[in-house]
């Protein structure tokens, strides 16, 4: 079956670096995907990695891909209280079908 | 519009009533996609559109459930004899084919706040 799983929580300093980590069970997964959730607002697509990538880096946001363990992973570097959000990791085995998305981590940002 | 829009923004129904719900996607998208978030939950997948070909609808979890759409715009979910555990905001996104852009990127509109009483 597909499963996306996140933690729930994740609080860091302003100015720190971020990870969020995610696991997926689906061998087939070929493309990988963060949404990020702010308060009041829609869902909107943070960065994605394709499944053959091991690595992916914009900006202030390195994703990290180990295929192997089935895990992904967002590091959002000098993080600042704009960061604050839910951050969904999610998958799906191509680009016309559907995706499967984890419960999500709200990030929050102490000073 | 510019973005994928979805009316009402809130709907508040008693127990046992049917309800719909509509989704506008971005013009020229082929591919349209219905979610359930419960709150504090993430994701829920209900319904995938792809231009003509059947609906995938696997993520649907009772025959309350079902949706439509008309060739590659409008799209209503329906659910019929409401209950309370219905209650959740039902977000709708929609894609372009991929030969107008990435087929991948999901837009999202706001949301239906469905709240059964």
């Amino acid at each position: 079956g597909e499963d996306v799983e996140q933690s729930l929580f994740l609080s860091v300093r302003e100015g720190d670096s971020s990870v969020i980590n995610c696991t997926y069970t689906d061998s087939s997964s070929t493309y990988l995907y963060w949404y990020k959730q702010e308060p009041g607002a829609g869902l909107q697509l943070l960065t994605y990695i394709f499944s053959n990538m091991d690595m992916k880096q914009d900006q202030r946001l390195t994703v990290l891909l180990n295929k192997k363990d089935k895990h992904l992973s967002l590091r959002i570097a000098d993080t600042q209280t704009g960061d604050s959000a839910i951050y969904f990791c999610a998958e799906s085995r191509s680009s016309a079908s559907k995706i499967i998305f984890g419960s999500g981590t709200r990030l929050s940002i102490r000073p | 519009g510019a973005g994928v829009s979805q009316s009402p923004s809130n709907k508040v129904t008693e127990k046992g009533k049917d309800v719909e719900l509509r989704c506008d996607p971005i013009s020229g998208h082929t591919a349209l996609y219905w979610y359930r978030q419960r709150l504090g939950q993430g994701l829920e997948f209900l319904i995938y559109f792809q231009g003509n070909s059947a609906p995938d609808k696997s993520g649907l979890p009772s025959d309350r459930f079902s949706a439509e759409r008309t060739g590659e715009s409008v799209s209503t979910l329906t659910i019929q004899r409401t209950q309370q555990e219905d209650s959740a905001v039902y977000l709708c996104a929609s894609s372009p084919s991929g030969t107008s852009g990435p087929s991948y990127e999901q837009y999202f509109g706001p949301g239906t706040r469905l709240t059964v009483t």
